[in-house]
């Protein structure tokens, strides 16, 4: 398997709910990223990992929590939801230091109910 | 003013038109530019980098302006395959390169 992988595909939650999205690259990159797109927006930047660490959290509500065990791999674990925070959420991938754009994954299309 | 913007449009021309696109961007200090092709509710993917010296790929040419600080994306003998929204991108670098999205401009090609 190649590229980056994002599961699942859609999700429908409730406000009290907890669930997590998960990414997933196979490109050895060593950067990995969380976006939100809504509707008539630009992508918003939401975390920045590089090598694992967290070098970048753009005034992200704690209901938002990403986790990133390896280079590979990036979590993003949600509670407690507004309706507003429905949107496609996107996962991408990156060397650092390379400056080639991004791979990004196929996205997770999210609504709170 | 925005970071990165483009007309959001959409452009609605036939086939075999030729349509371009403009991006203007605020920081100065941007370096490495690159347009972007999302298709509905699916992930934005590469199209090509843009480079100071103007860069063509098939029917798709991109060009830089650093003074006036604005890129544009020109497409020939338009498709209707390549009716998407076209994602304006620039990139600084500040330990690692942190990428700005502009919203983005739809196209429609139409038969």
């Amino acid at each position: 398997e190649t590229g980056v992988t994002q599961t699942p595909r859609h999700l429908v939650m409730g406000m009290t709910n907890k669930k997590s999205l998960k990414c997933e690259q196979h490109l050895g990159h060593n950067a990995m990223y969380w976006y939100k797109q809504s509707a008539k927006k630009p992508l918003e930047l939401m975390f920045v990992y590089n090598f694992k660490e967290q070098t970048e959290n753009n005034s992200v509500p704690s209901r938002f929590s990403p986790e990133c065990p390896n280079s590979s791999h990036l979590f993003l674990h949600l509670h407690t939801l507004q309706p507003e925070d429905s949107a496609l959420y996107l996962c991408a991938s990156s060397q650092i230091k390379a400056n080639y754009g991004y791979t990004f994954g196929s996205g997770t299309r999210l609504t709170v109910v | 003013r925005k970071e990165v913007e483009q007309d959001p449009g959409p452009f609605n021309v036939p086939e075999g038109a030729t349509v371009a696109f403009n991006c203007t961007y605020s920081n100065s200090a941007s370096q490495s530019f690159f347009w972007y092709r999302q298709d509905c509710r699916k992930e934005p993917k590469l199209l090509m980098s843009v480079y100071s010296s103007g860069n063509e790929d098939g029917r798709f040419t991109a060009q830089l302006n650093r003074a006036s600080q604005y890129i544009s994306l020109l497409i020939r003998d338009s498709k209707l395959s390549d009716s998407a929204t076209y994602l304006c991108v620039v990139s600084a670098f500040g330990g690692t390169y942190k990428y700005i999205f502009g919203t983005g401009t739809r196209l429609k090609v139409l038969a």
